[in-house]
Protein backbone atom coordinates (compact mmCIF):
# COMPACT_ATOMS: atom_id res chain seq x y z
CA UNK A 1 0.00 0.00 0.00
CA UNK A 2 0.94 3.59 -1.03
CA UNK A 3 2.93 5.29 2.41
CA UNK A 4 2.85 8.69 0.63
CA UNK A 5 0.75 10.76 -1.14
CA UNK A 6 1.19 14.23 -2.84
CA UNK A 7 -0.72 16.98 -2.91
CA UNK A 8 -1.83 18.36 -5.45
CA UNK A 9 -1.09 15.96 -8.35
CA UNK A 10 -0.36 18.38 -11.08
CA UNK A 11 0.21 22.36 -10.38
CA UNK A 12 0.83 25.21 -13.23
CA UNK A 13 2.71 28.17 -11.87
CA UNK A 14 4.11 31.02 -13.70
CA UNK A 15 7.98 31.15 -13.40
CA UNK A 16 9.37 33.58 -10.54
CA UNK A 17 6.33 32.33 -8.33
CA UNK A 18 6.98 29.72 -5.09
CA UNK A 19 5.33 25.80 -5.54
CA UNK A 20 4.49 24.42 -2.41
CA UNK A 21 3.99 20.61 -2.45
CA UNK A 22 2.65 18.21 0.07
CA UNK A 23 3.29 14.96 1.26
CA UNK A 24 1.25 12.73 4.24
CA UNK A 25 2.02 9.40 5.31
CA UNK A 26 0.69 6.51 7.21
CA UNK A 27 3.39 5.33 9.59
CA UNK A 28 6.42 6.37 11.20
CA UNK A 29 9.24 7.53 10.07
CA UNK A 30 13.03 7.49 10.01
CA UNK A 31 13.09 10.30 7.95
CA UNK A 32 11.70 11.64 4.69
CA UNK A 33 13.35 12.51 1.62
CA UNK A 34 11.79 14.40 -1.67
CA UNK A 35 13.15 13.29 -5.55
CA UNK A 36 12.57 14.72 -8.83
CA UNK A 37 12.04 13.62 -12.04
CA UNK A 38 12.51 15.38 -15.60
CA UNK A 39 10.43 13.51 -18.38
CA UNK A 40 12.01 10.14 -19.54
CA UNK A 41 15.02 10.46 -16.70
CA UNK A 42 15.45 8.16 -13.28
CA UNK A 43 15.09 10.51 -10.20
CA UNK A 44 17.12 12.69 -8.31
CA UNK A 45 17.75 13.17 -4.84
CA UNK A 46 16.85 16.38 -3.87
CA UNK A 47 16.72 16.86 0.06
CA UNK A 48 16.06 14.88 3.24
CA UNK A 49 14.61 15.82 6.47
CA UNK A 50 14.90 13.39 9.69
CA UNK A 51 11.91 12.70 11.70
CA UNK A 52 13.69 14.64 14.45
CA UNK A 53 14.04 18.21 12.63
CA UNK A 54 11.38 20.43 12.17
CA UNK A 55 12.45 22.36 8.74
CA UNK A 56 15.96 22.30 6.32
CA UNK A 57 16.62 24.37 3.46
CA UNK A 58 18.86 23.63 0.38
CA UNK A 59 19.38 26.51 -2.08
CA UNK A 60 15.67 27.32 -3.17
CA UNK A 61 14.21 24.18 -2.06
CA UNK A 62 12.46 24.70 1.88
CA UNK A 63 10.98 21.33 3.31
CA UNK A 64 9.14 21.28 6.38
CA UNK A 65 8.25 17.71 8.53
CA UNK A 66 5.36 17.71 10.93
CA UNK A 67 5.25 14.31 12.77
CA UNK A 68 2.04 14.68 14.55
CA UNK A 69 0.08 15.24 11.55
CA UNK A 70 2.16 13.14 9.54
CA UNK A 71 2.72 15.04 6.36
CA UNK A 72 5.29 17.14 5.17
CA UNK A 73 5.93 20.25 2.54
CA UNK A 74 8.43 20.97 0.18
CA UNK A 75 8.59 24.94 -0.91
CA UNK A 76 10.52 25.67 -4.27
CA UNK A 77 11.07 29.03 -4.35
CA UNK A 78 11.12 31.98 -7.46
CA UNK A 79 10.41 29.02 -9.30
CA UNK A 80 11.93 28.71 -12.78
CA UNK A 81 11.23 26.61 -16.04
CA UNK A 82 13.46 24.07 -15.45
CA UNK A 83 11.65 23.38 -12.54
CA UNK A 84 9.14 21.31 -14.79
CA UNK A 85 9.36 17.89 -13.52
CA UNK A 86 7.83 15.20 -11.60
CA UNK A 87 8.30 15.21 -8.22
CA UNK A 88 8.29 12.83 -5.14
CA UNK A 89 8.23 12.42 -1.68
CA UNK A 90 9.67 8.92 -0.17
CA UNK A 91 9.84 7.50 3.72
CA UNK A 92 12.60 5.59 5.27
CA UNK A 93 10.00 3.81 7.65
CA UNK A 94 11.33 2.97 11.51
CA UNK A 95 12.76 -0.67 11.73
CA UNK A 96 13.02 -1.00 7.95
CA UNK A 97 15.72 1.37 6.81
CA UNK A 98 17.34 -0.34 3.85
CA UNK A 99 13.91 0.34 1.55
CA UNK A 100 12.13 3.56 1.37
CA UNK A 101 8.51 3.55 0.05
CA UNK A 102 7.46 6.39 -2.71
CA UNK A 103 4.43 8.21 -3.19
CA UNK A 104 2.47 8.47 -6.92
CA UNK A 105 4.21 11.66 -7.44
CA UNK A 106 2.96 15.37 -8.58
CA UNK A 107 3.58 17.13 -11.66
CA UNK A 108 4.80 20.60 -11.69
CA UNK A 109 4.50 22.79 -14.69
CA UNK A 110 6.40 26.34 -14.82
CA UNK A 111 5.62 28.70 -17.71
CA UNK A 112 7.62 30.94 -18.64
CA UNK B 1 26.68 11.02 -11.71
CA UNK B 2 26.05 7.68 -9.61
CA UNK B 3 28.02 5.32 -12.41
CA UNK B 4 24.46 3.24 -12.61
CA UNK B 5 24.32 1.26 -15.56
CA UNK B 6 21.17 -0.07 -16.89
CA UNK B 7 20.73 -1.92 -20.45
CA UNK B 8 18.70 -2.86 -22.37
CA UNK B 9 17.83 1.39 -21.81
CA UNK B 10 14.69 -0.28 -24.62
CA UNK B 11 13.03 -3.76 -25.26
CA UNK B 12 10.18 -5.17 -27.17
CA UNK B 13 8.99 -8.64 -26.59
CA UNK B 14 6.53 -11.00 -26.45
CA UNK B 15 3.78 -13.01 -23.87
CA UNK B 16 5.80 -15.50 -22.41
CA UNK B 17 8.73 -14.67 -23.77
CA UNK B 18 11.88 -14.33 -20.87
CA UNK B 19 13.50 -11.20 -20.23
CA UNK B 20 16.86 -9.77 -18.10
CA UNK B 21 17.30 -6.63 -17.45
CA UNK B 22 20.82 -5.63 -15.74
CA UNK B 23 21.77 -2.84 -13.35
CA UNK B 24 25.34 -2.44 -13.83
CA UNK B 25 27.17 0.00 -10.52
CA UNK B 26 30.93 0.95 -10.88
CA UNK B 27 31.21 2.11 -7.04
CA UNK B 28 30.62 -1.01 -5.08
CA UNK B 29 28.00 -0.19 -3.22
CA UNK B 30 26.23 -2.86 -1.37
CA UNK B 31 22.17 -1.58 -1.67
CA UNK B 32 20.70 -2.53 -4.58
CA UNK B 33 17.38 -2.28 -5.89
CA UNK B 34 14.83 -2.82 -8.59
CA UNK B 35 11.68 -0.36 -9.15
CA UNK B 36 8.83 -0.47 -11.51
CA UNK B 37 7.03 2.78 -12.43
CA UNK B 38 3.24 3.18 -14.13
CA UNK B 39 1.42 5.95 -14.15
CA UNK B 40 -0.69 6.19 -11.21
CA UNK B 41 1.14 4.41 -9.17
CA UNK B 42 4.68 6.01 -9.03
CA UNK B 43 7.17 3.75 -8.42
CA UNK B 44 7.05 0.48 -6.24
CA UNK B 45 9.88 -1.57 -5.12
CA UNK B 46 10.03 -5.08 -6.90
CA UNK B 47 13.26 -6.77 -5.10
CA UNK B 48 16.07 -5.11 -3.63
CA UNK B 49 19.86 -7.06 -2.65
CA UNK B 50 21.91 -6.49 0.37
CA UNK B 51 24.93 -8.21 -0.94
CA UNK B 52 26.21 -10.24 -2.44
CA UNK B 53 23.57 -13.40 -3.17
CA UNK B 54 21.57 -11.75 -0.48
CA UNK B 55 17.84 -10.40 -2.25
CA UNK B 56 14.51 -10.28 -0.66
CA UNK B 57 11.42 -8.91 -2.18
CA UNK B 58 9.84 -5.52 -2.24
CA UNK B 59 6.22 -5.13 -2.79
CA UNK B 60 5.63 -6.03 -6.36
CA UNK B 61 7.58 -9.39 -6.62
CA UNK B 62 5.12 -11.61 -8.14
CA UNK B 63 6.72 -12.53 -11.67
CA UNK B 64 9.71 -11.55 -11.18
CA UNK B 65 13.27 -12.87 -10.27
CA UNK B 66 16.91 -11.35 -9.25
CA UNK B 67 20.17 -12.42 -9.00
CA UNK B 68 23.62 -10.55 -7.91
CA UNK B 69 26.58 -13.09 -8.41
CA UNK B 70 28.88 -10.00 -7.78
CA UNK B 71 28.55 -6.66 -5.96
CA UNK B 72 28.15 -4.41 -9.61
CA UNK B 73 25.73 -6.15 -11.52
CA UNK B 74 21.99 -6.74 -10.58
CA UNK B 75 19.72 -8.78 -12.51
CA UNK B 76 16.11 -8.68 -12.77
CA UNK B 77 14.21 -11.86 -15.05
CA UNK B 78 10.88 -11.81 -16.03
CA UNK B 79 10.48 -15.60 -16.19
CA UNK B 80 7.51 -15.29 -18.63
CA UNK B 81 6.54 -12.10 -19.57
CA UNK B 82 3.68 -10.48 -19.22
CA UNK B 83 1.72 -7.82 -20.45
CA UNK B 84 1.15 -5.78 -17.31
CA UNK B 85 5.18 -6.03 -17.18
CA UNK B 86 5.02 -3.36 -19.38
CA UNK B 87 6.40 -0.44 -17.55
CA UNK B 88 9.70 1.55 -16.55
CA UNK B 89 12.49 -0.30 -14.33
CA UNK B 90 14.51 1.79 -12.70
CA UNK B 91 17.57 0.49 -10.84
CA UNK B 92 18.67 2.28 -7.15
CA UNK B 93 22.08 1.88 -5.11
CA UNK B 94 21.91 3.50 -1.74
CA UNK B 95 25.63 4.38 -0.75
CA UNK B 96 25.96 3.28 2.66
CA UNK B 97 30.09 4.95 2.92
CA UNK B 98 28.04 8.43 2.00
CA UNK B 99 27.02 10.70 4.95
CA UNK B 100 23.95 10.88 3.50
CA UNK B 101 23.27 7.01 3.61
CA UNK B 102 19.70 6.91 3.05
CA UNK B 103 19.85 8.54 -0.47
CA UNK B 104 19.35 6.18 -3.55
CA UNK B 105 20.45 7.03 -6.74
CA UNK B 106 18.65 6.29 -10.10
CA UNK B 107 19.84 4.65 -13.13
CA UNK B 108 18.42 5.94 -16.33
CA UNK B 109 15.58 3.60 -17.02
CA UNK B 110 14.87 0.69 -18.90
CA UNK B 111 11.17 1.13 -21.02
CA UNK B 112 9.99 -2.47 -21.04
CA UNK B 113 7.10 -3.29 -23.57
CA UNK B 114 5.59 -6.63 -23.88
CA UNK B 115 3.02 -7.51 -26.59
Amino acid sequence: SQQGEEDPQALSIQEGENATMNCSYKTSINNLQWYRQNSGRGLVHLILIRSNEREKHSGRLRVTLDTSKKSSSLLITASRAADTASYFCATSLQGGSEKLVFGKGMKLTVNP
Amino acid sequence: DAGITQSPRHKVTETGTPVTLRCHQTENHRYMYWYRQDPGHGLRLIHYSYGVKDTDKGEVSDGYSVSRSKTEDFLLTLESATSSQTSVYFCAIKKTRDRRADTQYFGPGTRLTVL
